[in-house]
């Protein structure tokens, strides 16, 4: 198994701008998180879904960032429109539902919006 | 309110010095604990769970209810465990709360 797998790894975008970004839960796994990181606030949970129902989206920042699970082995995370304090590195993590706190994290995509 | 705290950004040591990385919970109910590692160029991977009480790479951590701290521990630091460590907390659910990270650096 590769893994968690995001794409893309890198997105530079000017403001305004729609960004959408990609994961590949780990085949099995059924609960999938979404953070972000910064070097101002740490790793932030934006929201989390178990068996593709999101359970807890209260640490999405706006309304511009969406996430869905269209189906038990992929998300997205959008923003739209992008704004120049969205730049970070977005995660998605996933996990067995049993076991939450094991969770197996992708590469990242670092997100520049200028 | 359920928070978890890494008091050091940055710790230094010298190679063959022990180490140990702080963290403090804030939790009511029964925790569970991880201890999460990002070594460069490389993404964030779990390196141990109190409920497993194991060594992994020479770290261990306990955790004390009491003083509510699951602080990580090696004595003898390698230059190859610098990285960036973090300490999480499942408190209940799904939700698991990360602190802040300690950059870890061992000097030669």
């Amino acid at each position: 198994d590769a893994g968690v797998i995001q794409s893309p790894r890198h997105e530079v975008t000017e403001m305004g701008q729609e960004v959408t970004l990609r994961c590949k839960l780990i085949s099995g796994h059924n609960s999938l998180f979404w953070y972000r990181q910064t070097m101002m606030r740490g790793l932030e949970l934006l929201i989390y879904f178990n068996n593709n129902v999101p359970i807890d989206d209260s640490g999405m920042p706006e309304d511009r960032f969406s996430a869905k699970m269209p189906n038990a082995s992929f998300s997205t995370l959008k923003i739209q429109p992008s704004e120049p304090r969205d730049s970070a590195v977005y995660f998605c993590a996933s996990s067995l539902s049993d076991a939450p706190g094991e969770q197996y994290f992708g590469p990242g995509t670092r997100l520049t919006v200028t | 309110a359920q928070r978890v705290t890494q008091p050091e950004k940055l710790l230094s040591v010298f190679k063959g010095a022990p180490v140990e990385l702080k963290c403090n919970y804030s939790y009511s109910g029964s925790p569970e604990l991880f201890w999460y590692v990002q070594y460069s160029r490389q993404r964030l991977q779990l390196l141990l769970r109190h409920i497993s009480r194991e060594s992994i790479k020479g770290f261990t951590a306990d955790l004390n209810k009491g003083e509510t701290s699951f602080h990580l521990k090696k004595p003898f630091a390698q230059e190859e465990d610098s990285a960036m460590y973090y300490c999480a907390l499942r408190a209940g659910g799904f939700k698991t709360i990360f602190g802040a990270g300690t950059r870890l650096f061992v000097k030669a």
